[in-house]
């Protein structure tokens, strides 16, 4: 596609419930990132695949999110019984591969999904 | 820990000015820093890259210095309209491209 798509654009979800945020990221991107935005902040990294492989989860702020990339293209960001403080708005990003040690190149970004927890 | 930090408070200025964004890191040397623009309700648009060997770049109306010393990016913005009003962030790459955000500044161009 021209660029990454996100969806839903917006969820608005009780506490507790599941919820499951989609990513298509710009077809032959290798590099595909989740970032959570808190209102008046800027983008915090959540998680990191490469291709199928999910190579870095350390921003993943509980054991709730959960994310994966089953085929090396789309990726769905899950947040199980979710509460209030997780409320944000959800950005992914894609980005050609490079070899590692050299810089990388720009991150492109969806325009996001915006979780409202109630 | 190894932060990035950018004023959080907003930035006013006229049309025709230059407005000059600070963008500043502790605790790590990073190897290049980003800057991206950001509009409500819309995902970060990459701008510009800088590499820590390099004291400047330009790309239009546009120019980004690093300084290594001071720890220091400024992102300069010559000629602003009101159409250059939005959310800029400045972010440092680390290992697999994971980028470390500041909070952004909010820039305001005035007619």
């Amino acid at each position: 596609g021209a660029g990454v798509s996100q969806s839903p654009r917006y969820k608005v979800a009780k506490r507790g419930q599941d919820v499951a945020l989609r990513c298509d990221p710009i077809s032959g991107h290798v590099s595909l990132f989740w970032y959570q935005q808190a209102l008046g902040q800027g983008p915090e990294f959540l998680t990191y695949f490469q291709n199928e492989a999910q190579l870095d989860k350390s921003g993943l702020p509980s054991d709730r999110f959960f994310a994966e990339r089953p085929e090396g293209s789309v990726s769905t960001l899950k947040i199980q019984r979710t509460q209030q403080e997780d409320s944000a708005v959800y950005l992914c990003a894609s980005s050609q591969r490079l070899l590692r040690g050299l810089e990388n190149t720009e991150a492109f970004f969806g325009q996001g999904t915006r979780l409202t927890v109630v | 820990s190894q932060k990035i930090e950018q004023n959080s408070e907003a930035l006013n200025i006229q049309e025709g000015k230059t407005a000059t964004l600070t963008c500043n890191y502790t605790n790590y040397s990073p190897a290049y820093l980003q800057w991206y623009r950001q509009d409500p309700g819309r995902g970060p648009v990459f701008l510009l890259l800088i590499r820590e060997n390099e004291k400047e770049k330009r790309k239009e109306r546009l120019k980004v210095t690093f300084d290594t010393t001071l720890k220091q990016s400024l992102f300069h913005i010559t000629a602003s309209q009101p159409a250059d009003s939005a959310t800029y962030l400045c972010a440092r790459g680390t290992g697999f491209q994971k980028l470390v955000f500041g909070t952004g500044t909010r820039l305001l161009v005035s007619p």
